[in-house]
């Protein structure tokens, strides 16, 4: 079956300490992942996005995440968080061999205490 | 600024009525999805439409209907309306019929809340 998991419905961290945003995945074949993030008020934008090139992919605003295939994880990270990154974030697995048929995961909720 | 627009913004109504939201892709998109995301459910892909047609369908309900119109602005009609109709509908546009990974971009969404 092919799904998406987004371990944490919500993290909270500390202004200028590491975060962490948990994402596996399941599916028969190597998918395409990406994370997505929506301030409040906002549609969502894309933050990154893995398409079976380097499994360490850069994103925007300093975030990046690895592509682990033994472990189907697509964790995303950042050094120092902002205030600004409080906002929700949807990892996403997408299927080449299925039409690119996309799903969304349910979402973690970054908030970033001062 | 993703370049697709998405009215209203907010649409508050009661239940039976019926509403439509409206949405016009990028510049040059083909391709226009629609999805809701509420608090139970998360994000669920409605329907797609490309150049007019429908191409594919996901969790829609029968009394949700939507159509592509010749200048590619999309409606979503929802109809006979329920408390738990109540959410966030985005729409989304991409140049291509198959959707290609990372590049779908997203309006701010139109909240309806149904009293």
């Amino acid at each position: 079956a092919q799904s998406v998991t987004q371990l944490d419905s919500h993290v909270s961290v500390s202004e200028g300490t590491p975060v962490l945003l948990r994402c596996n995945y399941s599916s028969s074949y190597s998918p395409s992942l990406f994370w997505y993030v929506q301030h409040p008020n906002k549609g969502l934008q894309l933050l990154l996005k893995y398409t079976s090139a380097a499994t360490l992919v850069k994103g925007i605003n300093g975030f990046e995440a690895e592509f682990k295939k033994s472990e189907t994880s697509f964790h995303l990270t950042k050094p120092s968080a902002h205030m600004s990154d409080a906002a929700e974030y949807f990892c996403v697995v997408s299927f080449p061999y299925n039409n690119n048929d996309m799903r969304f995961g349910a979402g973690t909720r970054l908030t970033v205490k001062p | 600024d993703s370049g697709v627009t998405q009215t209203p913004k907010h649409l508050i109504t009661a239940t039976g009525q019926r509403v439509t939201l409206r949405c016009s892709p990028r510049s040059g998109d083909l391709s226009v999805y629609w999805y809701q995301q509420s608090l139970d459910q998360g994000l669920q892909f409605l329907i797609q439409y490309y150049n007019g047609e429908e191409r594919a369908k996901g969790n829609i309900l029968e009394r949700f209907s939507a159509q592509q119109f010749p200048d590619l602005h999309s409606e979503l009609n929802l109809s006979s309306l329920e408390l738990g109709d109540s959410a966030l509908y985005f729409c989304a546009s991409s140049p291509t019929r198959v959707p290609v990974p990372g590049e779908l971009f997203f309006g701010e969404g139109s909240r309806l809340t149904v009293l």
